[in-house]
């Protein structure tokens, strides 16, 4: 069974930049999840999608993070414009359902704001 | 504030050892509770829950204790394996209408040969 598939793996932008992460959740898997993890920080959730909707992001800076889930499979997580504080890695995971369950996470996106 | 703690950012023990990592947390809402492993350049892997309904959950060498009363939760790794060397998260579900998955900060577990 392939796993939660994540792209780019690395990315380097200036600040004032805008970019975007790719993900692709394990197949069948309703509920997927964006993160954010700080160096020396554990995982914070940034948004949950329950299908194409979304369940939470009330921990999502709306003023610059925008992400949406095409058809309920893949998803993309857009920052525009970055700050030097959005560096981090951005780990994508995704889950059956909703209600405890194991989360499974791809490998993640190494941002570098410069 | 952190609801979920994890006060020991390291820990190296011998090959062969027990390893106990531990974890504190602060909501009594918190109900299931999960253990992920790290290594470097790769996303978290899952490892071990626990449910509030239990006090003890064994997987082979992996065995977690939950302790409600103190708001403590434990890993114990017997034997350990330079194999297990990675950051080892905990995370905790809370009750309600919205499960959300908080992590703590991790513990990176050095095993030495």
């Amino acid at each position: 069974e392939a796993g939660v598939a994540q792209s780019p793996r690395y990315k380097i932008i200036e600040k004032r930049q805008s970019v975007a992460f790719w993900c692709n959740p394990i197949s069948g898997h309703a509920t997927l999840y964006w993160y954010q993890q700080i160096l020396g920080q554990g995982p914070k959730l940034l948004i949950q999608f329950q299908n194409n909707g979304v369940v939470d992001d009330s921990q999502l800076p709306k003023d610059r993070f925008s992400a949406e889930r095409l058809k309920g499979v893949d998803s993309t997580l857009k920052i525009q414009p970055a700050k030097l504080e959005d560096s981090a890695v951005y780990l994508c995971a995704s889950s059956l359902g909703a209600l405890r369950d194991i989360q499974y996470f791809g490998a993640g996106t190494r941002l570098s704001v410069l | 504030d952190q609801q979920v703690k994890q006060n020991s950012p390291s820990l190296s023990v011998q090959e062969g050892r027990i390893s106990i990592l531990n974890c504190d947390y602060t909501n009594s809402m918190f109900d299931y509770f999960l253990w992920y492993k790290k290594y470097p350049a790769e996303g978290p892997t899952f490892l071990i829950s626990i449910s509030s309904i239990k006090d003890k959950n064994e997987d082979g060498r992996f065995t977690v204790f939950l302790n409600k009363s103190a708001k403590h939760l434990s890993l114990h790794i017997v034997p350990s394996q330079p194999g297990d060397s990675a950051v080892y998260f905990c995370a905790v579900y809370s009750g309600g209408s919205n499960y959300k998955l908080t992590f703590g900060k991790g513990t990176l577990l050095t095993v030495n040969p």
